[in-house]
């Protein structure tokens, strides 16, 4: 777990606080992902970032604000949240290269509780 | 669109048995099919993948899938399970669009009693 390391592992925050999950990949890839984990759901990709440059946004409310630096860094930005929005968040990247598929390496996530 | 199905929410096998998790997939092109493993307050682990060729992929700790394209299935497999292997399970299929989108299961819970 090395390779993708995510802070803080946990987090608790009231409603009307501001915060921001940080994700960083020492693998030299140039794809970074966010994805919602929550009990009993599947894994929900929220964000995707190829080259820094952000491709999917897969209808996620603004309440949840992603940045990309670089190719190495990805933030989520968490203001106004609301208590369904506890949940662990993972972070992910790959290599995209045009050929071949490859797998994406997972961060250990960072359990967010809202109160 | 692409699907994942996992239909056991959980599996039980005594130590030294083979076990079996099942997933059966649907998208619309060739399927890219990938399997994780999660362990307590971990992230996932990638075990293995199918992209082409032979139907039988062999991965991390001694797992094994076989993968049926008529019956859409891509099980994942292990002649002999240890109480270590106990975790939960993902099955995820990649999207066929630009984007390395990966659409997973809701997840099989694996527990080997010993």
């Amino acid at each position: 777990e090395t390779g993708v390391t995510q802070t803080p592992r946990h987090l608790v925050m009231g409603m009307t606080n501001k915060k921001s999950l940080k994700c960083e990949q020492h693998l030299g890839h140039n794809a970074m992902y966010w994805y919602k984990q929550s009990a009993k759901k599947p894994l929900e990709l929220m964000f995707v970032y190829n080259f820094k440059e952000q491709t999917e946004n897969n209808s996620v409310p603004s309440r949840f604000s992603p940045e990309c630096p670089n190719s190495s860094h990805l933030f989520l930005h968490l203001h106004t949240l609301q208590p369904e929005d506890s949940a662990l968040y993972l972070c992910a990247s790959s290599q995209e290269t045009g050929q071949g598929i490859y797998e994406q390496y997972f961060g250990p996530g960072t359990r967010l509780t809202v109160t | 669109a692409q699907s994942v199905a996992q239909p056991e929410d959980q599996v039980n096998v005594a130590e030294g048995n083979p076990l079996t998790v099942k997933c059966t997939y649907s998208v619309s092109g060739n399927p890219y099919l990938f399997w994780y493993v999660q362990y307590p307050n971990r992230g996932l682990q990638f075990l293995l993948k199918y992209i082409t060729g032979d139907n039988l992929v062999k991965g991390s700790y001694g797992f094994e899938a076989e993968f049926n394209k008529s019956q859409t299935s891509f099980h994942l497999k292990k002649p002999s399970a240890l109480v270590s292997d106990s975790a939960l399970y993902f099955c995820a299929v990649r999207d066929g669009g630009a984007t390395n989108k990966l659409i997973f299961g809701t997840g099989t819970l694996l527990a080997v009693q010993p």
